[in-house]
């Protein structure tokens, strides 16, 4: 089954505890990106990556870091948490620029509170 | 630059009757559009998508969206509510010239009453 995979589902954590959000996907897409939700903003993009070793800056990268060592994982790192990072987040997945009229697929999300 | 507006962030309506989730889009190359659902505790699954052909698009669980250039939008639509339908629904837009970057609307609550 074709699917995105984040983990944890859930979490609660202290300020400035590093902390790390994993996803990966099965479908070989070279385009993966990190999404935030908040109440009223809609999903804003935080990272995004076009393919292995190809990273960039969406629109709120401040606090955040990914990596894209293998194409199916992208892990959303948090150096030092803050409270204005408690969010939901999403990990989503597509075929990238081959592809534009393809959907991006999404994982289930991760609700992270910071305290 | 591209952005989505989605007018009003809840909307309420009576079982049966006529959905209607408004979605305005900016874009400087002609778009990609599509539509999203998010149950709760639950991810965004798509509802249905625009990319060429045919500006009226029929997706999942009855609803349709028709693409009308000259007003820049793209509603979505459902003859008649089921409570099943309560959900938050996102209007996004992709621009064939960009690093395949989906932008969102704000998101519209649906509400569904007896």
């Amino acid at each position: 089954e074709a699917q995105v995979t984040q983990n944890p589902r859930y979490l609660i954590t202290v300020t400035g505890k590093k902390l790390t959000v994993t996803c990966s996907q099965n479908m070989n897409h070279e385009y993966m990106s990190w999404y935030r939700q908040d109440p009223g903003l809609g999903l804003r993009q935080i990272y995004y990556s076009m393919n292995v070793e190809v990273t960039d800056k969406g629109d709120v990268p401040e606090g955040y870091k990914v990596s894209r060592k293998e194409k199916r994982n992208f892990p959303l790192i948090l150096e030092s948490p803050s409270p204005n990072q408690t969010s939901l987040y999403f990990c989503a997945s597509s075929l990238g620029s081959q592809a534009p009229n393809t959907e991006a697929f999404f994982g289930q999300g991760t609700r992270l509170t910071v305290v | 630059a591209q952005s989505v507006t989605q007018l009003g962030s809840h909307v309420s309506v009576s079982e049966g009757a006529l959905v209607l989730l408004r979605c305005n889009y900016s874009s400087s190359v002609p778009p990609y559009l599509f539509w999203y659902v998010q149950y709760p505790n639950q991810g965004l699954q798509l509802l249905l998508k625009y990319t060429t052909g045919a500006t009226l698009v029929k997706g999942i669980n009855g609803f349709e969206a028709e693409f009308k250039k000259s007003e820049t939008s793209f509603h979505l639509t459902k003859p008649s509510a089921h409570m099943s339908d309560a959900a938050e629904y996102f209007c996004a837009v992709r621009g064939t010239g960009t690093a395949s970057k989906l932008t969102f609307g704000t998101g519209t609550r649906l509400q569904v009453m007896l």
